[in-house]
């Protein structure tokens, strides 16, 4: 069975830079096809996509905020990690981890994270 | 970037009534369209992949259609767990964009 669960902190100032991290379990990012990506979703709005890795290291960024994304994995520890520099207000969304095969469909997402964006 | 549009944004129902969303992409995306359940509080759960296949455990009053830009999201007799938010998503394409929601309410 699949889980993801992020983790991180709740609170960050402007412009500081944001790390989150998607532990999972049940798949491994070493295997042909796997992949998790990043979703955020403002309050009260949509989903917007932010990143993806796969099991290749192939990564994929949402080229509006392409000069503030990083993603990475660490397939020994069944982790992927988010970095967003420079945060603003604007940024503050609940942000959730998503688990995909083969594809840009999301089968299992964590329960997300609330990221508020604040002085 | 691809658009998704939904309609309508919101709508009330009642238990047992059918329920139709629409979804319009502003270019073509063949079947690559995927349908998501969201409730409050709650991660979106996908129900439709690939436009028209249920995943697994999605009860079977859930269907999806379409192809090229125009889908279909189908509720056949609404159940008092379905009122929620329900997301279209096109994964033709990066950026895996989606439609702004349809919130279905009890009437």
């Amino acid at each position: 069975q699949i889980t993801l669960k992020e983790s991180g902190p709740t609170l960050v100032k402007p412009t500081q830079t944001l790390t989150l991290t998607c532990t999972f379990s049940g798949f491994s990012l070493s295997t042909t096809g796997m992949g998790v990506g990043w979703i955020r979703q403002s309050p009260g709005k949509a989903l917007e996509w932010l990143t993806i890795i796969y099991y290749d290291d192939d990564k994929r960024y949402r080229s509006s905020l392409r000069s503030r994304l990083t993603i990475t994995k660490d397939t020994s520890k069944n982790q992927v990690v988010l970095t967003m520099t420079n945060m603003d207000p604007v940024d503050t969304a609940t942000y959730y981890c998503a688990h995909s095969i083969y594809s840009r469909v999301f089968d299992y997402w964590g329960q997300g994270t609330l990221i508020t964006v604040s002085s | 970037d691809i658009q998704m549009t939904q309609s309508p944004s919101s709508m009330s129902a009642s238990v047992g009534d059918r329920v139709t969303i629409t979804c319009r992409a502003s270019q073509g995306v063949k079947t690559w369209l995927a349908w998501y359940q969201q409730k409050p509080g709650k991660a979106p759960n996908l129900l439709i992949y690939g436009a028209s296949s249920l995943q697994s455990g999605v009860p079977s009053r859930f269907s999806g259609s379409g192809s090229g830009t125009d889908f279909t999201l189908t509720i056949s007799s609404l159940q008092p767990e379905d009122f929620a938010t329900y997301y279209c998503q096109q994964t033709d394409s990066f950026p895996p964009t989606f439609g702004q929601g349809t919130k279905v309410e009890v009437q």
